[in-house]
């Protein structure tokens, strides 16, 4: 079955600098692979999916990069604020959804 | 706007007894799921269902049950607690299958003495 990895577990930054998360998975067939972000306390909520037929999506201050080649895809923030620290789960789909295991993402002012 | 509700945010239970988990959702979506969440273990998935009375085994099913009368109602049962399954369980759904967003509750945390 899919097996997603994920990291770092933990990252820190100081505000404006950018954050990148990394994942990689197992199953080749796996062609949807979206990001969800969960604030403290509450539910994970979709920020940003990219499917396997494009390289790059960019929305706003986020971005997902995906190489389908080494199975591997990124989120990266630029510019980030307080509000982005959470915990960031990517995910892979062929047929059902597998996270990894999450990054805690804290944004210092 | 998705709403995705269940039925406790908090619940205690003792070891050895039955607990049902209850999730409704208001939009109609064809799909649901159960996941526990654990920390340094993400999102696992418990069962899932894509449709009334059907039901799918996730990763993790061992200890679990689950049911769906309803298009709109995914129960997950604990036919007999143990420790070990203190957790967040959080329900999503979603409208299209495996490529689709996924609106999740708020989660319930289980504690089991």
């Amino acid at each position: 079955g899919e097996n997603v990895e994920q990291h770092p577990s933990t990252l820190s930054v100081q505000e404006g600098d950018s954050a990148v998360i990394k994942c990689t998975y197992s199953d080749s067939a796996s062609n949807y692979f979206p990001w969800y972000k969960q604030e403290l306390g509450k539910r994970p909520q979709l920020i940003i999916d990219i499917r396997s037929n494009v390289g790059e999506k960019k929305d706003q201050r986020i971005a997902v990069t995906l190489n389908k080649t080494a199975k591997h895809f990124s989120l990266h923030i630029t510019e980030t604020q307080p509000e982005d620290s959470a915990v960031y789960f990517c995910a892979a789909s062929f047929q059902k959804l597998v996270f990894g295991t999450g990054t805690r993402l804290l944004v210092s002012p | 706007d998705v709403k995705v509700t269940q039925s406790s945010r908090y619940l205690v239970k003792r070891t050895g007894e039955k607990v049902f988990l209850e999730c409704v959702q208001d939009m109609d979506h064809e799909n649901m799921f159960w996941y526990r969440q654990d920390p340094g273990l993400g999102l696992r998935l418990i069962y899932f269902s894509y449709d009334v009375k059907m039901k799918e085994k996730g990763d993790i099913p061992e200890g679990y049950s689950v049911s769906r009368e309803k298009k709109e109602r995914f129960s997950l049962i604990l036919e007999s607690a143990s420790t070990n399954q203190t957790s967040m369980y959080l329900c999503a759904s979603s409208l299209l299958q495996g490529k689709d967003t996924q609106y999740f509750g708020p989660g319930t945390r289980l504690t089991v003495l």
